[in-house]
């Protein structure tokens, strides 16, 4: 079955403190991966995405994220974390061909806190 | 302004009426889509449309129903709201052109059903 695996429901950090939130998943096409933030009240918005080439990916807001296929895994990164970036994050997975494209299965979250 | 737009932004209602639900986008995609987010569970699909007269069922699409009026409007619509339905909804667009497969959202409608 396809499925997006975030094990962490909740993180905090410290503000400055380096960050990784966890993604597993399970697809059988070949996968096109995704980080999402939502602020409170807010929609959702791509930091960054992942289908071929470098498995690691740049983001916006200084994030990244590393691809590994032997693991199913696409880890989201940040160096050193800032207060405004406490929100929900979340992964997905999406097929990169065929007709349904588009149709992203989100991973259940994880909502990110950041102490002073 | 926002690329896609959806109204109401909150809205109360009480078990049994009817609710509609609208999205209108300005960034000329031709799929939409309608999700649904509950604490803890993510997002889950309901429908989506890959054109005007593609219309499709999601992972949740029982109690509900969608029109895609015109590309650029796609309405969700509870033809009798129960409490369970309380959720955050959100409509999204993406573009078929190679590559791509990235979802750009709305900034969600709040219902709530009493």
């Amino acid at each position: 079955a396809q499925s997006v695996t975030q094990p962490d429901i909740h993180i905090t950090v410290s503000e400055g403190a380096s960050l990784e939130l966890r993604c597993n998943y399970s697809y059988g096409a070949t996968p096109y991966l995704f980080w999402y933030v939502q602020s409170p009240g807010q929609g959702l918005q791509l930091l960054l995405k992942y289908f071929s080439g470098d498995t690691l990916v740049q983001g916006i807001k200084g994030f990244e994220a590393e691809f590994k296929r032997s693991q199913s895994s696409f880890n989201l990164r940040k160096p050193s974390v800032h207060w405004s970036d406490a929100a929900e994050y979340f992964c997905a997975v999406g097929a990169l061909y065929g007709g349904s494209q588009g149709n992203l299965i989100f991973g259940k979250g994880t909502k990110l806190s950041v102490k002073p | 302004d926002a690329d896609v737009t959806q109204t109401p932004r909150n809205r109360i209602t009480k078990t049994g009426k009817r609710i509609m639900l609208e999205c209108s986008q300005t960034k000329g995609h031709d799929r939409m889509y309608w999700y649904r987010q509950d604490p803890g569970l993510g997002l889950r699909l309901i429908y989506y449309s890959f054109d005007v007269k593609d219309i499709n069922k999601g992972e949740i699409s029982d109690g509900y129903s969608v029109s895609r009026q015109a590309q650029a409007k796609f309405s969700l619509s509870l033809e009798s709201a129960i409490p369970n339905q309380t959720a955050l909804y959100f409509c999204a667009t993406s573009v078929y052109r190679g590559n791509t497969g990235e979802l750009f959202f709305g900034e969600g409608s709040r219902l709530t059903v009493l």
